[in-house]
């Protein structure tokens, strides 16, 4: 099974900077058929469900700001929010879905410093 | 507007039972695969479970292999997730999940229900 580890699990950042999560995969989750990485990113704001921000590593969602960025390939990927803003605050996961099954990273939890 | 509404969650006993359901509504429902996703107390996501379109393909987390059972019915647009042999550490809120895409679908997740809380006691 695929295991998701993200870092750090917790960060703290100035308003109007960069947040910088990563997200770490135990093999590869690039799928030759599709050729595209199967890996996804989550917010969850405090007392909310989750909600899709980025898909296929770096496809962001419809609406999303695009403050909101996602990067990276094979097992190693980041999401980058510039110019951190305060409704940012919220717990982000990465979630593969290269083959069920899927799995999520353990959260990273980012709040305004 | 796409909506997934979860019931049947409450309190049982370890050992006990209880049959989790999610109507689908604002999209056609026999076109998506669907999943449950659950999230103890002040914890992380979990991923369960996955049920294709047309139920032909399940797949399941293990830890709950064998114990929960996914199943929908097309024609209710409803999504059903029958658990069984409850433990403590099943206690969490217990989310249906739309998948993104069509058929088969791709595994990653674009509608998320408001979620349904089980409790199991000891």
């Amino acid at each position: 099974d695929v295991v998701m580890t993200q870092s750090p699990d917790f960060l703290a950042v100035s308003l109007g900077e960069r947040a910088t999560i990563n997200c770490k995969s135990s093999q590869s989750v690039f799928h030759i058929s599709t050729n595209k990485n199967h890996l996804a990113w989550y917010q969850q704001k405090p007392g909310q469900t989750p909600k899709l921000l980025i898909f296929w590593a770096s496809t962001r969602e419809s609406g999303v700001p695009d403050r909101f960025s996602g990067s990276g390939s094979g097992t190693d990927f980041t999401l980058t929010i510039n110019s951190l803003q305060a409704e940012d605050v919220a717990v982000y996961y990465c979630q593969h879905y290269y083959v069920p099954p899927y799995s999520f990273g353990q959260g990273t939890k980012l709040e305004i410093k | 507007q796409v909506d997934v509404v979860e019931s049947g969650g409450g309190v049982v006993q370890a050992g006990g039972s209880l049959r989790l359901s999610c109507a689908g509504s604002g999209f056609t429902f026999n076109n998506h695969g669907m999943h449950w996703v659950r999230q103890a107390p002040g914890k992380g996501l979990e991923w369960l479970t996955f049920i294709w379109y047309d139920g032909s393909n399940i797949y399941y987390a293990q830890s709950v292999q064998g114990r929960f059972t996914v199943s929908r019915d097309n024609s209710r647009h409803t999504l059903y997730l029958q658990m069984n042999s409850l433990r403590p550490e099943d206690t969490a809120v217990y989310y249906c999940v739309k998948d993104a895409g069509f058929g088969t679908g791709w595994g990653y997740f674009d509608h998320w229900g408001q979620g349904t809380l089980v409790t199991v006691s000891s």
